[in-house]
């Protein structure tokens, strides 16, 4: 059972967008920094939003990240079917002294 | 270009031990933090434990506390995780990542069957 709670699926269509919602507690989301994460099947996990907003270099600005006290939300728009990928969000867990992953979203380009 | 490399996977029996290694370039790695991160087959990502740049501090998930070690050596630029009395659910792929999990390994599978 993941201290962050995902929806275990999303999908849309090439071209639309699609939001991915990460829910938590006072004592990780609310309280710490999140980070979004995509894996490719077969892949490492890569680094797509850090500090709820940011985006690393070379990361284009169809991925964002929102926080409003303990959920997160990841948005991608104008959808490729090159985004179908697992997505997770990830953060610190003050109270437990321990990171701490949501379960994961699979995201499906219809 | 920033690269860590993951080593020391592999088959081992309940009960047995292994020591992961992760070779880190391409960054000052004594100013970092690091971490290990894991991923059953056809599951998600599960953190497993991290160490502060220096080692001054040091944190495990539950589920390996008391078994796992984390350490580092700054002079060598790595990372490693020693695992002790590994059971079937420690059977994963292992990857280390860096600070705030910007970049990651390719990981490393461990598999614990008899």
């Amino acid at each position: 059972q993941s201290v962050l709670t995902q929806p275990p699926s999303v999908s849309a269509a090439p071209g639309q967008k699609v939001t991915i919602s990460c829910s938590g507690s006072s004592s990780n989301i609310g309280n710490n920094y999140v980070s979004w994460y995509q894996q490719l099947p077969g892949t490492a996990p890569k680094l797509l939003i850090y500090d709820n907003n940011k985006r690393p270099s070379g990361i284009p600005d169809r991925f964002s990240g929102s926080k409003s006290g303990t959920s997160a939300t990841l948005g991608i728009t104008g959808l490729q079917t090159g985004d179908e990928a697992d997505y997770y969000c990830g953060t610190w867990d003050s109270s437990l002294s321990a990171g701490s992953f949501g379960g994961g979203t699979k995201l499906t380009v219809l | 270009e920033v690269q860590l490399v993951e080593s020391g996977g592999g088959l081992v029996k309940p009960g047995g031990s292994l020591r992961l290694s992760c070779a880190a370039s391409g960054f000052t790695f004594s100013s970092y933090s690091m971490n290990w991160v894991r991923q059953a087959p056809g599951k998600g990502l599960e953190w497993v434990s991290s160490i502060s740049s220096s080692s001054s501090y040091i944190y495990y998930a539950d589920s390996v506390k008391g078994r796992f070690t984390i350490s580092r050596d700054n002079a060598k630029n790595s990372l490693y995780l020693q695992m002790n009395s590994l059971r079937a659910e420690d059977t994963a792929v292992y990857y280390c990542a860096r600070d705030k999990r910007d970049y990651w390994g390719q990981g490393t599978l461990v598999t614990v069957s008899s």
